[in-house]
């Protein structure tokens, strides 16, 4: 049982704008930012986005984060085939001083 | 670059501590205020975090593995490395060691390319 909560799946043609959600509480979410990170199966997950709406360097803007109260989004705009992967949130967690993720979403291209 | 490579064995008895070590090239282990970590994968599953270190020796452990955690450095050889005792196979994952980014100690930004540890006799 994962602390954030993501739904497992999640869809969208190419083109298409899709969103990923994540909630959490006020241990988490609520007073600290968010990360989100994506893996290709096999491989290591790769930052997304920190600090809420942050892209690393190299991430395109077709990506884009937001946060809410104890919640946070992801947003995938002009969607690829190539963005068919797992994605995860993740945010610190006062009460377990570190880092808790969620439990991820498989986004399918269709 | 900063690369980041895990080593370890890739199968580990029940009851035994399973050891990995990260080898850090194209930079400095002990370059200040910077922290390394190591997070696990169990097969099919979601990420979870095992715990940090940082530049200054200072470790963060996850509580639920607090107990049975050892993070390290050896500034020598440009590692740091991962004990967890009295294995089970819960413990059965992909092990990964990653460092933070963006002066963000969170912004897991380079990752190892992970290795498969395997509990079971």
């Amino acid at each position: 049982q994962s602390v954030l909560t993501q739904p497992p799946s999640a869809s969208g043609t190419p083109g298409q704008r899709v969103t990923i959600s994540c909630s959490g509480s006020s241990s988490n979410i609520g007073n600290n930012y968010v990360y989100w990170f994506r893996q290709l199966p096999g491989t290591a997950p790769k930052l997304l986005i920190y600090r809420n709406n942050q892209r690393p360097s190299g991430v395109p803007d077709r990506f884009s984060g937001s946060k809410s109260g104890t919640s946070a989004s992801l947003a995938i705009s002009g969607l690829r085939s190539e963005d068919e992967a797992d994605y995860y949130c993740a945010a610190w967690d006062d009460s377990r001083g570190g880092p808790v993720f969620g439990g991820g979403t498989k986004l399918t291209v269709l | 670059q900063l690369q980041l490579q895990e080593s370890g064995p890739g199968l580990v008895k029940p009851s035994e501590t399973l050891s990995l070590t990260c080898t850090v090239s194209g930079g400095s282990i002990r370059s200040s205020s910077d922290y390394w970590g190591w997070i696990r994968q169990p097969p099919g599953k979601g990420l979870e975090w095992i715990g940090s270190l940082y530049y200054s020796g200072d470790t963060y452990y996850n509580p639920s593995l607090k107990s049975r955690v050892t993070i390290s450095v050896d500034t020598s050889k440009n590692q740091f490395s991962l004990k967890l005792s009295s294995v089970t196979a819960a413990d059965t994952a992909v092990y990964y060691c990653a460092k933070p980014s963006y002066g963000d100690p969170n912004a897991f930004d380079i990752w190892g390319q992970g290795t498969m540890v395997t509990v079971s006799s």
